[in-house]
């Protein structure tokens, strides 16, 4: 079955440290999308990329990075420049004649806590 | 820009009744497409209904529809004969087709109880 997979689910890291989330689509979808949600809070955008080697900041990328080598593939890296990492992050993906008008699909997340 | 209000942070209905959850926007694209997701407590998001800034009739999918009013700029998820299953925190986005292409705006969302 076609679907996005992130890795790790749980994910606990020391201040200072910097941490990379997982996120695989088998889906052959062009745009893939990182965010972040904070307890009871609503869905806020990091980074998107529409196309292989090429990405955008969103909304809240500061302290964030990414990478799109592959088309199945959009990790981020939580910098230690972030400044308060602890979230829930969510990967998306959305693709083909659907992009504008299809809706996205999420992987089951990552939980990040700062000890 | 692009920009979801949803100002209903917690709503509760009674099982068996219909609940509507609100939803207003701002974008500078003329066209654009709206859309509602529910997210139980276990962290996952399902889509339930799409509403395109051009289509004419209001968007049905089950239980769910969607009233949406273009002037006023709304996009109201409706919920009939709510069950038990449907408690949720449930978000409205919006993907713009011009400048905003590619770009999901979420809302900070409703959580609904549906009370036996």
């Amino acid at each position: 079955d076609g679907g996005i997979t992130q890795s790790p689910k749980y994910l606990f890291r020391k201040e200072g440290q910097n941490v990379t989330l997982s996120c695989e689509q088998n889906l052959n979808h062009d745009a893939m999308y990182w965010y972040r949600q904070d307890p009871g809070q609503g869905l806020r955008l990091i980074y998107y990329s529409q196309i292989v080697n090429d990405f955008q900041k969103g909304d809240i990328a500061e302290g964030y990075s990414v990478s799109r080598e592959k088309k199945e593939s959009f990790p981020l890296t939580v910098t230690s420049a972030q400044k308060n990492p602890t979230a829930f992050y969510l990967c998306a993906s959305i693709g083909g004649a659907a992009t504008n008008t299809g809706e996205l699909f999420f992987g089951e997340g990552s939980r990040l806590t700062v000890l | 820009a692009q920009k979801i209000t949803q100002t209903q942070p917690g709503m509760f209905v009674q099982e068996k009744e219909a609940v509507t959850l609100d939803c207003t926007y701002d974008t500078s694209d003329p066209s654009y497409g709206l859309f509602w997701y529910k997210q139980p407590s276990s962290g996952e998001m399902i889509f339930l209904i799409y509403q395109g800034s051009y289509d004419q009739q209001n968007a049905t999918e089950g239980r769910y529809s969607l009233n949406f009013q273009k002037a006023r700029k709304s996009a109201n998820l409706v919920i009939s004969a709510s069950q038990l299953g449907d408690s949720a925190m449930y978000f409205c986005a919006m993907r713009g087709f011009n400048t905003n292409a590619g770009k999901s705006t979420f809302g900070d969302g409703t959580t609904l109880t549906v009370k036996p």
